[in-house]
């Protein structure tokens, strides 16, 4: 089984460049999102989608876009890199749904982005 | 809002000591709880969970017991091993209306576990 899959793994940009995180899932999990790890910070979170359509922001969302167009797919757009977006990223998807749920989240390996 | 605060590390064991890390939550509601680990150049996975109070997660030889009256779910193992060597991270979902598609984290505790 494929579970989440994050490319690229390592991407090196210059500052106000564009570029895209993509992120499948095989599991048909409605839920899916985006942390970014920093040293000292832990995991923060983005933007996540509950369902195909259907996007909201996390605690940390400015600099990035997201799309869920299908129920696969979830990408991270940053539309202009700047050096603070250095980080590693990662997708997780579960299959969350309604008040009572406790779904475990399934993580991708993570991609490291360097902006100079 | 809800938080979680976890022992900062690093910390560091030799083979076959007693592993306690610990972890501390502020939530609204009744929330589960989860400790994920990441071991070195991979994504976090999850290690146990509990959902609701005096529940015991276990897994690997690892153990929390979720303890409402001290908001805490502290990480136990009797014995560690090498292969422990991990980023440990304590999280929590809250069971409360709109707001339970978010996990919130803790900053992780790095585990070195030496021969």
């Amino acid at each position: 089984n494929a579970g989440v899959t994050q490319t690229p793994k390592f991407q090196v940009l210059k500052t106000g460049q564009s570029m895209t995180l993509q992120c499948a899932q095989d599991m048909n999990h409605e839920y899916m999102s985006w942390y970014r790890q920093d040293p000292g910070m832990g995991l923060r979170l983005i933007h996540y989608s509950v369902g195909a359509g259907i996007t909201d922001q996390g605690e940390v969302p400015n600099g990035y876009n997201v799309s869920r167009s299908t129920t696969e797919d979830f990408p991270l757009r940053l539309l202009s890199a700047a050096p603070s977006q250095t980080s590693v990223y990662f997708c997780a998807s579960s299959d969350w749904g309604g008040l009572t749920n406790t779904g475990e989240l399934f993580f991708g390996e993570g991609s490291r982005l360097t902006v100079l | 809002g809800n938080s979680v605060t976890q022992m900062e590390g690093p910390v560091t064991l030799s083979e076959e000591a007693f592993l306690t890390i610990n972890c501390t939550y502020t939530a609204t509601g009744y929330p589960s709880l989860f400790w994920y680990v990441q071991y070195p150049g991979e994504g976090l996975q999850l290690l146990l969970k509990a959902t609701k109070a005096d529940d015991k997660g276990s897994n690997k030889g690892f153990e929390a017991t979720y303890r409402k009256e001290t908001t805490s779910f502290h990480l136990e193992k009797g014995s560690v091993q090498v292969s422990d060597s991990a980023v440990y991270f304590c999280a929590l979902s809250a069971n409360s209306g709109g707001s339970n598609y978010k996990l919130t984290f803790g900053k992780g505790t790095l585990l070195t576990v030496n021969p």
